[in-house]
């Protein structure tokens, strides 16, 4: 059964700082992975997906992802973080069988 | 637009007191799926539906119902709701399952049974 980790519930970082968020899977057969975004209020907004094409993975609001398969880890990262990232991010994962089943979340504070 | 829309977005009730929260997309999409948010726990699945009059069970069943009689809607149903069952739920949609499709999800139904 295919199943996604969450590293790290919360996670803070500074105005302008990288933002790392980790995310590893487990999957029989090649995944499908996603990272969606939460904002208070509101319900998940798809960020960006892999669905084996590059590895690396360009979403929206300067986010990227890369596929790494020996490590069997989608990071979530962006450069330079803005208060406006501040959020629940989660990962997910499906494949050719199975419905999508999601982390547990990692809630993004931004510090001015 | 293209949307998913809830009904209620806040609701409070008393346990055992049957009550449906409503779920409408319009955008085709044959699969659809209902789930609740629970700190810690992330989205869990209660039901979901690959089609008109299709459903199953995802891996919180106990305590809900579902009906897929149209296309665009999936009411979930709690027919004797218990503070267990206080939670956000998100009723969420896509092209299909088991594929590439990202799923589209409504704002949230927040859930308090007392």
């Amino acid at each position: 059964a295919q199943s996604v980790t969450q590293l790290g519930s919360h996670v803070s970082v500074s105005e302008g700082a990288l933002v790392l968020l980790r995310c590893n899977y487990s999957s029989s057969v090649p995944p499908y992975l996603f990272w969606y975004v939460q904002y208070p209020n509101q319900g998940l907004q798809l960020l960006l997906k892999y669905t084996s094409a590059a590895t690396l993975v360009k979403g929206i609001n300067g986010f990227e992802a890369e596929f790494k398969k020996s490590e069997t880890s989608f990071h979530l990262t962006k450069p330079s973080a803005h208060m406006s990232d501040a959020a629940e991010y989660f990962c997910a994962v499906s494949d050719p069988v199975n419905d999508m089943r999601f982390g547990a979340g990692t809630r993004l504070t931004v510090k001015p | 637009e293209a949307q998913v829309t809830q009904n209620p977005r806040y609701l409070i009730t008393v346990t055992g007191k049957k009550l449906t929260v409503t779920c409408s997309q319009n955008m085709n999409h044959e699969y659809m799926s209902w789930y609740r948010q629970d700190p810690g726990l992330g989205l869990r699945q209660i039901y979901y539906s690959m089609n008109v009059e299709v459903t199953d069970k995802g891996d919180v069943p106990e305590g809900y119902k579902v009906s897929r009689k149209e296309k665009r809607n999936f009411p979930l149903i709690l027919e004797s709701p218990s503070p267990n069952q206080t939670s956000l739920y998100f009723c969420a949609s896509s092209k299909g399952t088991g594929d590439k499709s990202p799923l589209h999800f409504g704002n949230g139904t927040r859930l308090t049974v007392t």
